[in-house]
């Protein structure tokens, strides 16, 4: 079955540092690949999305490519901000109508002035 | 964007009680809303998918007479945990699957704390 392999946090960086969350993919067909963001005590927002290889997803400053030949949807942002904390968890769905996501188990990130 | 609101946003029981959770869609019709759990510092589980105008679909190993699901409308879904025990505390989150065209877009509630004493 399909599933979502995330690194595991938490993750732990001073402001301004670079951010680099680490996510790979098994499943069948050509998936599509979302990162989503949950902040403190809140539901899950939609960061990013790609649906195809080579697709790059941004947002916020954030990115995140399609590789396929790596199964692989890193999420990176060059310099980030207290306000950044929160828990990241990357998705996929091979469902054509979005229906339906696996997830990641989430990383937690926690950035300091 | 769309908006999904859950409600409550945290709720304490007792032990044996009953409690309803609401997901509603704010600015769109959601034919299909689903229905998560999630446990500290994992992921999300999809419990079950709840359709408009018929029974849910509950993923395996969820109990369909302890998480009742009801979609009454195209913009309300309720979770009742019933006779709800303290292992039942859990964050529960909704989503409400806005359809565009082939595709379309899930959008998450923020989420509903419930804790059982």
């Amino acid at each position: 079955g399909d599933s979502v392999t995330q690194m595991e946090g938490p993750v732990t960086l001073s402001e301004e540092a670079f951010l680099t969350i680490n996510c790979t993919y098994t499943a069948t067909g050509y998936p599509s690949l979302f990162w989503y963001v949950q902040y403190p005590g809140e539901g899950l927002q939609l960061l990013l999305k790609a649906t195809k290889a080579d697709d790059k997803g941004s947002n916020k400053g954030f990115e995140a490519t399609y590789r396929k030949e790596t199964t692989s949807f890193h999420l990176e942002k060059g310099s980030v901000q207290v306000s950044d904390s929160a828990v990241y968890f990357c998705a996929l769905t091979t469902n054509s109508g979005y229906s339906t996501l696996t997830f990641g188990k989430g990383t937690m990130l926690l950035v300091s002035p | 964007g769309a908006v999904v609101s859950q409600h409550p946003s945290w709720v304490i029981c007792k032990s044996g009680t009953s409690v309803k959770i609401e997901c509603r869609s704010l600015d769109f019709q959601a034919t299909t809303m689903f229905w998560y759990r999630q446990f500290p510092k994992q992921s999300l589980m999809l419990m079950a998918t709840s359709n408009e105008g018929s029974k849910a679909t509950y993923e395996q190993g969820v109990e369909k007479d302890k998480f009742l699901i009801n979609h009454a409308s195209l913009t309300l879904s309720t979770l009742t945990v019933t006779s709800a025990h303290p292992e039942d505390s859990s964050f529960y989150i909704c989503s409400a699957h806005q359809a565009s065209g082939l595709s379309g877009e899930l959008f998450f509630g923020e989420g509903s704390r419930l804790t059982v004493l």
